[in-house]
């Protein structure tokens, strides 16, 4: 069985950073793209940033502006988000996500709170 | 690419069709996904593709569409339909986006 395991929300202040971790088990993580997502109270699914299956690539959504770290160890099958300049607008319930196919999603964690306040 | 849904709520009965609609504001193939969100819980894909039904989904969940269209059909509504339901696009990444979200109420 697939298990996604997100930790390391919290609550911070403005301008504060956080690391996000996300364990993985039930599945090859390494043959996989995964991502991380966020989800604010009454508002859909926001994309946040991937890391390829291919070990290398990585992308963000603009609204991460620099400021967000995306980075996976297969060793340890964990996928992480470094955040850096917090803002208001960063509060949400933050899910890491493994593709079923290409940019669809079939697993999702039960996601972890940050609070920026 | 802005993705569409409507109605933002859904009032039906037990037995009753849903039909939910989410739409596209450029041409996206077939590249269309729809999920389903209890409250408390993260999203479920529920169909890929617009319209292939993921693993272990029940066949009253179906989905068509292609282009800029898309409808999610429950042929007979279960009381454990009761959720938001979301469609997301990835014809065109990053970033994968999402619907605002279709609320089914029984």
């Amino acid at each position: 069985e697939v298990q996604l395991v997100e930790s390391g929300g919290a609550v911070v202040q403005p301008g504060g950073s956080l690391r996000l971790s996300c364990a993985a088990s039930g599945f090859t993580f390494n043959r996989f793209t995964l991502h991380w997502f966020r989800q604010a109270p009454g508002k859909s699914p926001e994309w946040v940033s991937l890391f390829s299956r291919n070990g290398v690539t990585t992308f963000y959504a603009d609204f991460v502006r620099g400021r967000f770290t995306i980075s996976r160890d297969n060793s340890r099958n964990s996928l992480y988000l470094e955040m850096h300049s917090l803002t208001t607008e960063d509060s949400a319930l933050y899910y890491c996500a493994k593709e079923h196919g290409t940019m669809y999603f079939d697993s999702w964690g039960l996601g972890t709170r940050v609070t920026v306040s | 690419i802005v993705m569409t849904q409507s109605p933002a709520t859904l009032p039906l009965s037990p037995g009753e069709r849903a039909i939910l609609s989410c739409w596209a504001s450029q041409n996206i193939r077939g590249n269309l996904a729809w999920y389903q969100q209890k409250p408390g819980q993260p999203p479920r894909l529920l169909i890929y593709g617009a319209s292939t039904r993921a693993p272990g989904i029940p066949a009253r969940f179906s989905g068509s569409g292609f282009g800029t269209e898309f409808t999610l059909t429950i042929s007979s509504l279960q009381s454990e339909d009761v959720a938001v339901y979301y469609c997301q696009q990835y014809d065109e990444w990053p970033p994968v986006t999402f619907g605002q979200g279709t609320k089914l109420e029984i």
